[in-house]
Order: C-alpha cells, then sequence, then structure tokens
C-alpha cells in the first residue's frame, strides 16, 4: 500500500514568490492534515481536512496560506507570497477518520527554503 | 512555556536502554503519543497510551505515564543503531480538542 505521497521534496524560491505543495493521501483516508516543521520544532497544526471540508484552520496565516482539498482527495497548500520566515518542512498526513485514536500516517514532508 | 517538554538530546551505547522523556501542561489530556521521525522523513507512530492507563509495552517499547506529575516516558529495550532518530511525544484531546500538540523532539543517538 502505498503511503502520503508529497511533492515536490525540495523547493527553492526568493521571498515574495509564490509556491505550492501537493499531498495525495493514503486511499479512503477521508481526514487530511497539513503541518509546519520549523528546525529543531515539532509539527504545528495547520489545516485539518474531513473530506473536502476544512474542520480546523484557525492556525493557517490566512493573509498569505491557502489550501484546498477538491474532490476530498488530492490537496494543495499555497503560499503567496512567500517570506523568509516560511522556510521550513511542510508536512502532510492522512487518517482514516480523524480524532485522536485514529493513527495519523505522515508523507516526507517538502523542505521549503525562502531566499 | 511550552504546553509539551522533552530534553533535546540522548546518547546511548548499543544494547543499553534508552529513556525518553516528556512532562506536559494540561490534565485534560486524554491521548499522549510518541512519534519517530527519521532524517528526511515524516514522523512515524510508534505507540500511544490513554489517559487512564498508567503503563503500556509493546515488544521494545515501554511507555510509562504519571498523571499527577504530568510525566511520559519511553523506554526502549536493547536499542539498536536503528533506534537512532528524533522522538517527538505529543499530546492530544486537552480541552476536547482535535489538535495534537507535540514537543520539540528528542534526538536519540545510538553509538556501538
Amino acid at each position: 500500500e502505498a503511503g502520503v505521497v508529497q511533492s515536490p521534496r525540495y523547493k527553492i524560491i526568493e521571498k515574495k514568490q509564490p509556491v505550492a505543495f501537493w499531498c495525495n493521501p493514503i486511499s479512503g483516508h477521508n481526514t487530511l492534515y497539513w503541518y509546519l516543521q520549523n528546525l529543531g520544532q515539532g509539527p504545528e497544526l495547520l489545516i485539518r481536512y474531513e473530506n473536502e471540508e476544512a474542520v480546523d484552520d484557525s492556525q493557517l496565516p490566512k493573509d498569505r496560506f491557502s489550501a484546498e482539498r477538491l474532490k476530498g482527495v488530492d490537496s494543495t497548500l499555497k503560499i503567496q507570497p512567500a517570506e523568509l520566515g516560511d522556510s521550513a518542512v511542510y508536512l502532510c498526513a492522512s487518517s482514516l477518520v480523524g480524532g485522536p485514536t485514529d493513527t495519523q500516517y505522515f508523507g516526507p514532508g517538502t523542505r521549503l527554503t525562502v531566499l | 512555556g511550552e504546553d509539551v517538554e522533552q530534553s533535546l538530546f540522548l546518547s546511548v551505547r548499543e544494547g543499553d536502554s534508552s529513556v525518553i522523556n516528556c512532562t506536559y501542561t494540561d490534565s485534560s489530556s486524554t491521548y499522549l503519543y510518541w512519534y519517530k521521525q527519521e532524517p528526511g522523513a515524516g514522523l512515524q507512530l510508534l505507540t500511544y497510551i490513554f489517559s487512564n492507563m498508567d503503563m503500556k509495552q509493546d515488544q521494545r517499547l515501554t511507555v510509562l505515564l504519571n498523571k499527577k506529575d504530568k510525566h511520559l516516558s519511553l523506554r526502549i529495550a536493547d536499542t539498536q543503531t536503528g533506534d537512532s532518530a528524533i522522538y517527538f511525544c505529543a499530546e492530544f484531546g486537552a480541552g476536547g480538542s482535535y489538535i495534537p500538540t507535540f514537543g520539540r523532539g528528542t534526538s536519540l543517538i545510538v553509538h556501538p
């Protein structure tokens, strides 16, 4: 069974440029999460989807970040414009139904460097 | 301060036991997790414990929970070089939240 797939694995951009990250969750998983992981820190949740509905997005900086999960499968996270402080690893995870007892499976992440 | 705290580094010799510690602040946390992250990879769930338990064992892994002190530990028996990774403690369910809170991670280094 394929795991959570993310692309690209690495991205280097100049500040003020836009950038997008893509995530394909495990087949059949209804819940999808985007996390931000700064160097030397644990992941912080940005947004959680139940199917195509964003149910937890209070920590998503909405002035520059946006996300979508059309058709409740793949998801895209966008930053426009990127700032130097956005350099981090962006992790996607999925789980069957969501909730604390439901195992989250993580992708390898996209490492973003903003110059 | 942080909601979940961990020491940053632990170095052990191969074959010894490793004990990674974690403290959390919210007594309403209902689930406590241990994740493993290898270089360049996402997080892998190792084990979790409900707040109404005080111990859970799974092969080489033993989780101990002291709710009074809000202290969680992960013991890895017979530590191998393949266990070298960053270990994250996370709490879930505080205040009914579905948002997990992770610690900063403990980097475990296993040397021969």
